[in-house]
């Protein structure tokens, strides 16, 4: 089952806009980590934030997490064509398996 | 260093039948754990081995089983298959640290059962 839920479940933006979705979770973690999949292929492996991290950026990325309310945002700067992909996040409660949310379908006009 | 390998990238089966998937992990990462793709159910987490023991397993009926190597490479197995195994069978592999650890996924199998 997943742990939580991302919203929004789609979002289309113009190249050069910020895309910002949002990840929501149920149980304590050790970490968040944030995942792209381009046309059902493999993951790929954006950014990992751990419990005592508020925040970590990475390159044009920008995620956020918030332990009380048990939530993640993951903010994309300065979008390009390239960006579109569905975006996942996954909460890693032992260290030792994810646990994915639902994903968010991102996708950028230029 | 090469990336996490799978084979074979398409299989088409049909009900009954069993299948056999193939995973090789990054050089040097012992861990490797196995997902489930569906349309319906999201990404779904299977089990996973490290050094050559499973170590942790998911919510999936015993017809889904897995093994590994001494190389760490990993091979997992569903027998009897039914309609509703058609998905996108992931493979990742990990450096395993305390706390956690990024993993490396590979291109995936797309599993069609008819």
């Amino acid at each position: 089952s997943q742990q939580g839920e991302e919203d929004p479940q789609a979002l289309s933006i113009q190249e050069g806009e910020n895309a910002t979705m949002n990840c929501s979770y149920k149980t304590s973690i050790n970490n968040l980590q944030w995942y792209r999949q381009n046309s059902g292929r493999g993951l790929v492996h954006l950014i990992l934030i751990r419990s005592n991290e508020r925040e970590k950026h990475s390159g044009r990325l920008r995620v956020t997490l918030d332990t009380s309310k048990k939530s993640s945002s993951l903010l994309i700067t300065a979008s390009r064509a390239a960006d579109t992909a569905s975006y996942f996040c996954a909460t890693d409660r032992y260290g030792n398996k994810l646990v994915f949310g639902a994903g968010t379908i991102l996708r950028v006009k230029s | 260093k090469a990336g996490v390998t799978q084979t074979p990238r398409y299989l088409i089966k049909t009900r009954g039948q069993q299948v056999t998937l193939s995973c090789s992990p990054i050089s040097g990462h012992r861990s490797v754990s196995w997902y489930q793709q569906t349309p319906g159910q999201g990404l779904q987490f299977l089990f996973e081995y490290f050094s050559e023991t499973q170590r942790n397993k998911g919510n999936f009926p015993g017809r889904f089983s897995g093994r590994q190597f001494s190389n760490s490479r990993s091979e997992m197995n569903v027998s009897t298959l039914e309609l509703g195994d058609s998905a996108l069978y992931l493979c990742a592999s990990r450096f395993d640290v305390a706390g956690g650890a990024e993993q490396f996924f590979g291109p995936g199998t797309r599993l069609t059962v008819l």
